[in-house]
């Protein structure tokens, strides 16, 4: 089947440190790949996306490449703010719906 | 606000209680999705309508659960008997048409938070 594996979190980063959170897919065919992001008190929304193989997704300073022989779409940021403190969500996208890891919560620190 | 609304955004029920959950999506958005998410988890797929017809229904969508979009607009999400697993955020999203195919991108509400004591 289709499905989406996250790394574990929390984690913890000090403000302008490098962000990197794995994400790894199994799924049939060739899906659409996504990061949403949900921040405190706010409904999830997208941060970026790649519908092929070798795409690059970029927004507000993250980048994701689609990595077909990896399996993955691991998501970098060479920078973080405290603002960026929120629940990282990778999906792929499945006959017309989205299908979700389970989250990595990230927390910058001033 | 014209984004995808929840009612209500908090329900706390004691076990064997109905509970009606809305949401009214996006203006001229023809796909509505609800989607599940317990602590420490990520949305779980439940249902999508494509206008008023249910194209799609998980299997963790119970007998005891049932949604309905009867004029294509909002959609409720009813659940009978609830039980403490149901304890979670159920979360309502919608999406437009799109002309060239979809894009992935789905427009979230803030979830409706059910408490089962």
């Amino acid at each position: 089947g289709n499905s989406v594996t996250q790394m574990e979190g929390p984690v913890t980063l000090s403000e302008e440190a490098f962000l990197t959170i794995n994400c790894t897919y199994t799924a049939t065919g060739y899906p659409s790949l996504f990061w949403y992001v949900q921040y405190p008190g706010e409904g999830l929304q997208l941060l970026l996306k790649a519908t092929k193989a070798d795409d690059k997704g970029s927004n507000k300073g993250f980048e994701a490449t689609y990595r077909k022989e990896t399996t993955s779409f691991h998501l970098e940021k060479g920078s973080v703010q405290v603002s960026d403190s929120a629940v990282y969500f990778c999906a792929l996208s499945n006959t017309g719906k989205l299908i979700f890891g389970q989250g990595t919560t990230l927390q910058v620190k001033p | 606000d014209t984004g995808v609304s929840q009612n209500p955004r908090h329900k706390i029920t004691k076990r064997g209680q109905n509970v009606t959950f809305r949401c009214d999506p996006i203006s001229e958005h023809n796909r509505l999705y609800w989607y599940r998410q317990t602590l420490g988890q990520g949305p779980e797929f439940l249902t999508y309508f494509q206008n008023e017809a249910q194209l799609e229904k998980s299997r963790l969508l119970s007998d005891r659960f049932s949604a309905e979009r009867p004029k294509g607009s909002f959609s409720t999400l009813e659940i009978q008997r609830t039980e403490q697993g149901d304890s979670a955020m159920y979360l309502c999203a919608s999406r437009h048409p799109g002309l060239a195919g979809w894009t992935g991108e789905l427009f979230f509400g803030e979830g409706s938070r059910l408490t089962v004591l």
